[in-house]
């Protein structure tokens, strides 16, 4: 399996500009995951999909951040508007669900907002 | 609210020697799971080891152990051996009612040959 796989990797863009990331899941998982790692921060959960269904999203910043999910085998985050604080690494993840299962996690997307 | 918490921001040990990570955690849920993640350079994140909190016997992936002590809510890890290849951020987490998982800050190893 090539794991849960992110595009861009990187991605360079000016403020008020429209970001889009994406992310595959590993085929046969039912749970999708949207985390932000920032130095300040850490690592945050923004939103998380039990198949293909929003459960929390809790953790988006605010209606600047949009999150979707329309088949089991992609999910797109979206930053429109985009600022220079939304810089930051933005990794999915998948996973069965259940609480012991492993949540495998893509390489990120490094987003970087001027 | 779950929180973790990882109160060394850093640690150097010795190749060969031996390092333990110290994390603690806050939780009203009764039936829980604990993890380590491993960030190398390349970002990637890298389950290490896991626990589920029912278990009191400790959970051991080769060099790898933990020290679960679920009334203190300490979940330490310890890592045997040290190899070069093991300097990276670790991330304590936890996962409690549905799928969230909890971040601690990280401690970053560093690996002195």
């Amino acid at each position: 399996d090539a794991g849960v796989i992110q595009s861009p990797r990187h991605e360079v863009t000016e403020m008020g500009q429209e970001v889009t990331l994406r992310c595959k899941p590993i085929s046969g998982h039912n749970s999708l995951f949207w985390y932000r790692q920032t130095m300040m921060r850490g690592l945050e959960l923004l939103i998380y999909f039990n198949n293909n269904v929003p459960i929390d999203d809790s953790g988006m910043p605010e209606d600047r951040f949009s999150a979707k999910m329309p088949n089991a085998s992609f999910s797109t985050l979206k930053i429109q508007p985009s600022e220079p604080r939304d810089s930051a690494v933005y990794f999915c993840a998948s996973s069965l669900a259940g609480g012991l299962y492993e949540q495998y996690f893509g390489p990120g997307t490094r987003l970087t907002v001027t | 609210a779950q929180t973790v918490t990882q109160s060394q921001p850093e640690m150097s040990v010795q190749e060969a020697e031996t390092v333990t990570l110290s994390c603690t955690y806050d939780t009203s849920e009764s039936d829980y799971y604990l993890f380590w993640y491993k960030q190398p350079p390349s970002r990637q994140m890298i389950l290490v080891i896991r626990q589920e909190a029912y278990k009191q016997q400790n959970a051991t992936e080769n060099r790898f152990s933990v020290n679960f002590q679920k009334a203190a809510k300490s979940f330490s890890l310890k890592i045997s051996d040290s190899q070069l290849g093991d300097a990276a951020m670790y991330f304590c987490a936890q996962r409690a009612a549905g799928n969230k998982l909890t971040f601690g800050g990280g401690t970053r190893v560093l690996v002195k040959p």
